[in-house]
């Protein structure tokens, strides 16, 4: 059965700081990877996903996630946070032609401080 | 359109009456998907759709939670007799495949009391 586990439930940094949100995840079969970033009240936008293709993926706003195989991690960073980076990210993982369902990691809050 | 489009944006219900949440997707997207995102964060996986065809219903209460998507009418989530822990936000989704990536709608607060 596939899982998703995001460490840390909230991370801080300055505004200017390097951005690391972690994401481990389970499958049996090759995965689909997601993040997602959602804003109060707001539905989920997505960052960036990786399907198989290159490792290292560039998404939206200056996100990136690499996908490590022997590790089971696609860990989301950014080299240098605004505040406007300030949300609630999920990790997500499917299970590609199997199911298209996603199963997503419990989110992980980034708070930005100035 | 580009987005997904789902209505009421809020709703409130008695304990025991029935609510009922609209969802259209993009055009040319085959499959919609029902999430549920209770106690804060938790995304709970309800029913998928490839066209007007149910795909996956393993996350569905089948008692109380029916779905459908027909053709030419939005999709829809419907719940008969409320109870209070169905309060949560249900977001819809539509994907052209898996490896598309999915786009959410705003979602539909469902507050019963």
């Amino acid at each position: 059965a596939q899982s998703v586990t995001q460490l840390g439930s909230h991370v801080s940094v300055s505004e200017g700081a390097l951005v690391l949100l972690r994401c481990n995840y389970s499958s049996s079969v090759p995965p689909y990877l997601f993040w997602y970033v959602q804003y109060p009240n707001q539905g989920l936008q997505l960052l960036l996903k990786y399907t198989s293709a290159a490792t290292l993926v560039k998404g939206i706003n200056g996100f990136e996630a690499e996908f490590k195989k022997s590790e089971t991690s696609f860990h989301l960073t950014k080299p240098s946070a605004h505040m406007s980076d300030a949300a609630e990210y999920f990790c997500a993982v499917s299970e590609g032609d199997s199911s298209y369902k996603l199963i997503f990691g419990s989110g992980t809050r980034l708070l930005v401080r100035p | 359109g580009e987005e997904v489009a789902q209505t009421p944006k809020h709703l409130v219900r008695g304990e025991g009456q029935k609510a009922k949440l609209y969802c259209a997707p993009i055009k040319g997207h085959s499959y919609v998907f029902w999430y549920q995102q209770v106690l804060k964060n938790e995304f709970k996986f309800l029913i998928s759709f490839q066209n007007e065809n149910v795909f996956d219903e393993t996350g569905m209460p089948k008692e109380r939670f029916s779905a459908k998507c027909l053709p030419n009418s939005p999709c829809s989530l419907e719940i008969q007799a409320t109870k209070l822990e169905d309060s949560a936000v249900y977001f819809c989704a539509s994907s052209q495949s898996s490896g598309s990536g999915y786009t959410f709608g705003s979602g539909t607060r469902l507050t019963v009391v």
